[in-house]
């Protein structure tokens, strides 16, 4: 049973480029969050999508945009990247209808370095 | 969601028990107190969870004080392969509800 499952796993960018990062979540689960982690940081939270809709946001600007397709997959884009976007982008999934835990499972990430 | 408060790393020696505290002072009645752990470049892994109720599986247990101030997260027999950062969260279960990750516990498991 595959898991959570990110690409690229390494991409470097310069600065005002645009990136898309994808995640196709695990075999069940239908929601899916964005996770951006910087360097020595916890994951911050950047959205969710759930039935093909953005349900939560964190405190990140309008250059973190996503989408989630109707077979779950999920994408991330950054458009006018910042040094400072570099961080590795995890993505989590999870299923509303799990009974009790509500756990999330996070795929290995993808390192984006901006230059 | 409540915060959580954890050192910021430990020491545990091969084959000891590891004992990772947290305080969540704030808790709320209906938020769950979750651990997870990150080891390096790697996304973090669900260890375990309860509401008040001490709780036990595979990989650890979960005591958490009868005012649910604070808990710690026991690893009976730590190995080396636990080496990696230890994340505290409460938060109320919810398919909706964003986790928040602290700065968590980096466990060094030393031979």
């Amino acid at each position: 049973d595959a898991g959570v499952t990110q690409s690229p796993t390494h991409l470097i960018k310069t600065r005002g480029q645009q990136v898309t990062l994808r995640c196709s979540p695990k075999s069940g689960h239908d929601t899916v969050s964005w996770y951006q982690q910087a360097l020595g940081q916890g994951p911050q939270f950047i959205f969710q999508y759930y039935e093909e809709e953005e349900r939560q946001r964190g405190n990140f600007p309008d250059r973190f945009s996503g989408h989630q397709f109707p077979n779950y997959s999920s994408e991330l884009n950054v458009n006018a990247l910042l040094l400072g976007d570099s961080a590795l982008y995890l993505c989590a999934s999870s299923h509303p209808g799990v009974s009790g835990a509500n756990v999330l499972t996070f795929g290995a990430g993808s390192r984006l370095t901006v230059l | 969601d409540a915060k959580t408060t954890q050192p910021p790393s430990m020491d545990c020696a091969e084959g000891r028990a590891a004992n990772l505290p947290c305080n969540h002072s704030t808790i709320s009645g209906n938020e769950y107190v979750y651990w997870y752990r990150q080891i390096h470049s790697q996304g973090p892994q669900y260890i375990i969870h309860g509401l008040k109720n001490n709780e036990t599986n595979e990989m650890a247990s979960l005591i958490i004080t009868e005012d649910r101030k604070s808990s710690t997260l026991i690893l009976p027999h730590a190995t080396l392969r636990d080496t990696a950062v230890y994340y505290c969260i409460v938060r109320v279960i919810s398919n909706f509800n964003k986790f928040y990750f602290g700065s968590g516990t980096k466990l060094n498991v030393k031979p």
